[in-house]
């Protein structure tokens, strides 16, 4: 069963404008862990920001914060006052117990920031 | 802070070659892991190492194998490569257990001819 799902295959935001990046996950486990990733053109995968399933307060990390709703299952990332080098690819990932506890992708969105 | 080192950034090998690739995860993390993206896809887990033992082994073909040395470096080892194995490995680390984030190395760019 598919474990994270981004819908959004590719999006376009305005430089200095906010975007969210969709994420819902599927999981069983009581206690677990929400994960942004970003991988720009050259390559490199650079943790964002995580969210647990317990913490009460949504993450927040400089410009990028979470809207974690546990009901609905869904992780979004939030990228406010965009700029030229947001554009990349961004994962939403988690570690299901059943999967070992290794890290699961989701099939990512690209962002592309537009000046 | 100390970040995943991996080595080479990018290596060009012809088919049936062998090729090793090789990780220095973070100090003090207790897991390493080996990743393979292929072209816009997401990455695929290889292989897991938790203090210095396999823990996992996902997709990694049988011509391949991996293994963490006493000062904790990873290598990848690659052999009969095939072009299909062009892709981006990556190797990351983590502490702890599945709340706990995985860093990642730049990862290594194969291309086999």
């Amino acid at each position: 069963a598919q474990k994270i799902t981004q819908t959004q295959p590719g999006m376009f935001v305005q430089e200095k404008e906010a975007v969210t990046l969709d994420c819902t996950y599927d999981t069983s486990d009581q206690s677990y862990g929400l994960f942004w990733y970003k991988q720009p053109s050259s390559g490199e995968m650079i943790f964002l920001i995580y969210q647990g399933s317990y913490d009460e307060q949504n993450a927040t990390e400089g410009r990028y914060s979470l809207n974690f709703q546990k009901a609905r299952k869904s992780a979004n990332l939030v990228i406010s006052a965009s700029q030229l080098g947001d554009s990349a690819m961004y994962f939403c990932a988690t570690r299901p117990m059943e999967y070992g506890n290794k890290l699961v992708f989701g099939a990512g969105t690209i962002l592309r920031v537009k000046s | 802070a100390a970040g995943v080192i991996q080595s080479p950034r990018h290596l060009i090998k012809e088919k049936r070659e062998t090729a090793t690739l090789k990780c220095y995860p973070i100090p003090r993390h207790d897991t390493v892991y080996w990743y393979q993206q292929g072209p816009g896809q997401d990455p695929q887990f290889l292989i897991s190492f938790y203090e210095k033992m396999q823990s996992d082994k996902g997709s990694i073909p049988d011509r391949f194998s991996a293994q963490q040395f006493s000062d904790y470096h990873s290598e990848l080892n690659m052999s009969s490569l095939e072009l299909g194995d062009s892709a981006l490995y990556f190797c990351a680390s983590s502490l702890g257990g599945g709340t706990s984030p995985l860093h990642f190395g730049n990862g290594t760019r194969l291309t086999v001819t």
